[in-house]
């Protein structure tokens, strides 16, 4: 069964837009919530990760905003650029990494 | 500084043969794991080593084995490829098992099983 869902699949926007990708979970035990990124060819990188008693947490253009009652948390990225066209995988944790399913993103110049 | 290295980075088997990828890490970490990545799937987990000498199974484990020859080294055999098992299979290794330490990827073996 799948324990973390992501979305959108795929997500086109416009340098300078904020693409948003969500990510809810079911085992609330989870308590590390990275996000990978992802270059065509190259193996997933760690960009940014929060843990369930922080609300936001921001590094750089990179934002986490993260909703324990909701059990969801998702990613924004201020001022997108081009070279930011990867793919972009949450991931939850209590000892183990679950890996949500992916979501390509384009960001057009 | 090479961090995760795995081997080879391409290869074509047909089913039944058996092949033996490579993982190698020079960061000092003590847990590596093995992933499949499969379209729509995300990453799935074949197996972990939390420390030098300890194996235990992941979410996907049939029809793979593994070996942490030694805490750099961390191999993933197929014993009788099957077609299901085409995929991209990355290593990755991190400090500890603990959920907090981040995981460092390799560049992925990419099996095309015919």
């Amino acid at each position: 069964q799948q324990q973390v869902k992501q979305s959108p699949q795929s997500l086109i926007v416009q340098k300078g837009g904020i693409p948003i990708i969500n990510c809810a979970y079911e085992n609330t035990a989870f308590d590390y919530f990275p996000w990978y990124q992802q270059f065509p060819g190259k193996g997933p990188a760690l960009l940014i990760a929060i843990r369930p008693d922080v609300s936001e947490k921001k590094e750089g253009r990179f934002t986490i905003s993260f909703n324990k009652s909701a059990k969801q948390f998702s990613l924004h990225i201020m001022d997108s650029q081009p070279g930011d066209s990867a793919t972009y995988f949450c991931a939850a944790s209590k000892t183990k990494l679950v890996f949500g399913q992916g979501t390509r993103l384009t960001i057009n110049p | 500084n090479a961090g995760v290295t795995q081997t080879p980075k391409f290869q074509v088997l047909k089913t039944g043969q058996s092949m033996t990828l490579q993982c190698a890490q020079d960061m000092n970490h003590n847990s590596m794991y093995w992933y499949r990545q499969d379209p729509g799937m995300g990453l799935r987990l074949i197996y972990y080593s939390a420390s030098e000498g300890t194996t235990d199974k992941g979410e996907v484990p049939n029809g793979y084995n593994v070996s942490r020859l030694n805490k750099r080294e961390f191999s993933l055999r197929l014993e009788s490829a099957a077609p299901s098992q085409t995929s991209v299979y990355f290593c990755a290794s991190s400090e500890d098992r603990y959920s907090n330490q981040p995981q460092h990827f390799g560049d992925g073996t990419r099996l095309s099983i015919l």
